[in-house]
């Protein structure tokens, strides 16, 4: 069956590096994805990672993915106030249109 | 222009009321999604459709019915609202196929904020 799971809460100081870490337990996971909402919006794709890779790095996002441990991070270098959103971590156990699961989401707050 | 465009963006009822959503993409997309965001934000997916047919239909009560007239079009009526139905709906879409499609990214509406009162 498919599970993510997520810390809910994480503060950080404004210039320093956030991580939000994420599990799942469907190992045939295609695609893992980290989405972000902002106060009142719907979610918007930050960056996504294959499974045959480990790091992907996106200007000041790093994704970390252990499929061994089954465990995705998200890194933020530099954490700015824009940054305070939640972060839904998401998997995609076959890729196409088949049906993506989130989990429960981890709300990230920058201190200035 | 608003890529996914949900209509009303709140919405507040009466229990027992019946009530629509609409959504409209312009992005060209083959599959769209209704979510359901409770309060404690964990999002859930309700219905899903590819080409105006029905491929993902989660445990929703059958009072949730969704409605594709066409593909960039994808509407949630609900009948007999209840209390617990109220939460933040989105609708969101992606294109199939290679490319983005393999990939399933979701572009998602602003959500529409239904509360039963």
């Amino acid at each position: 069956g498919e599970d993510v799971e997520q810390s809910l809460f994480l503060s950080v100081r404004e210039g320093d590096s956030s991580v939000i870490n994420c599990t799942y337990t469907d190992s045939s996971s295609t695609y893992l994805y980290w989405y972000k909402q902002e106060p009142g919006a719907g979610l918007q794709l930050l960056t996504y990672i294959f499974s045959n890779m480990d790091m992907k790095q996106d200007q000041r996002l790093t994704v970390l993915l252990n499929k061994k441990d089954k465990h995705l991070s998200l890194r933020i270098a530099d954490t700015q106030t824009g940054d305070s959103a939640i972060y839904f971590c998401a998997e995609n156990p076959s890729g196409g249109y088949q049906k993506v699961t989130f989990g429960i989401g981890t709300k990230l707050q920058v201190i200035p | 222009d608003t890529a996914v465009s949900q209509t009303p963006k709140y919405l507040v009822t009466q229990m027992g009321n019946d009530k629509s959503i609409k959504c409209e993409q312009n992005l060209g997309h083959d599959t769209m999604y209704w979510y359901k965001q409770d309060s404690k934000k964990f999002l859930k997916i309700m219905f899903s459709y590819n080409n105006k047919e029905l491929i993902i239909n989660e445990t929703v009560p059958n009072r949730f019915s969704p409605k594709s007239p066409d593909k960039a079009h994808l509407n949630l009526h609900i009948n007999s609202l209840e209390l617990g139905d109220s939460a933040v709906y989105f609708c969101a879409s992606s294109p199939s196929g290679g490319g983005e499609g393999a990939k399933n990214i979701q572009y998602f509406g602003a959500g529409t904020r239904l509360s039963v009162l």
